[in-house]
């Protein structure tokens, strides 16, 4: 069973500020890297991903940062908007045949007018 | 809209009971992954099907299974339902079923009470 850890479990942060949401793995052997973002109601929805080959990827607000010496891959979201308030999780995967795709514990992120 | 449909939306049933979830996956998608999500255990997956056979399994408990039919849609069957075992539940679908290079696409999720 791959273990990954997120954190920090919620997020309130102020519009226009920076969130900034951390995933922690084990398997040292995933290769593909990507955040989920749920809202309410819905289910969750693919939002950015990235590869090991890269450090660094960014679309639009969104930025994943990708440490492979720590383990960890990070989220970072700029300009926080209120629609942006929902739920994040990761769920790092290796492509070896079928394998589970396992998420993270999930981040609740709440951005204040 | 994901293009996954789940039905029902809502479910209510009493404990020891049995229910079916339904999910109609993306056109296209040859396999399908059903996922519970409740508070205190996060979003765990149960199984994967591609094109009909079972291809991974999670923790899924012995009194639930599911099933792939032909035309591609699946069920997930929950007996000798437990309170415990109300949550959400989620199908997602994808084309081949790696999810490396594709995108796993959601339903909105069957919400299951058990009174």
């Amino acid at each position: 069973q791959q273990q990954v850890k997120q954190s920090p479990q919620s997020l309130i942060v102020q519009k226009g500020g920076i969130s900034i949401i951390n995933c922690a793995y084990e398997n040292t052997a995933f290769d593909y890297f990507p955040w989920y973002q749920q809202f309410p109601g819905k289910g969750p929805a693919l939002l950015i991903a990235i590869r090991p080959d890269v450090s660094e990827k960014k679309e639009g607000r969104f930025t994943i940062s990708f440490n492979k010496s720590a383990k960890q891959f990070s989220l970072h979201i700029m300009d926080s908007q209120p629609g942006d308030s929902a739920t994040y999780f990761c769920a790092p995967y290796l492509n070896t045949g079928f394998q589970k795709l396992v998420f993270g514990t999930g981040t609740r992120l709440l951005v204040s007018p | 809209d994901s293009g996954v449909t789940q039905t029902p939306k809502h479910l209510i049933t009493a404990t020891g009971q049995r229910v079916t979830l339904r999910c109609s996956p993306r056109s296209g998608d040859l396999s399908v992954y059903w996922y519970q999500q409740s508070l205190d255990q996060g979003l765990q997956f149960l199984i994967q099907y591609y094109n009909g056979e079972e291809r991974a399994k999670g923790n899924i408990l012995e009194r639930f299974s599911a099933q792939q039919f032909p035309d591609l849609h699946s069920e997930l069957n929950l007996s000798s339902l437990e309170l415990g075992d109300s949550a959400l539940y989620f199908c997602a679908s994808s084309v081949s079923g790696q999810p490396t290079n594709e995108k796993l696409f959601f339903g909105s999720g069957t919400q299951l009470s058990v009174l």
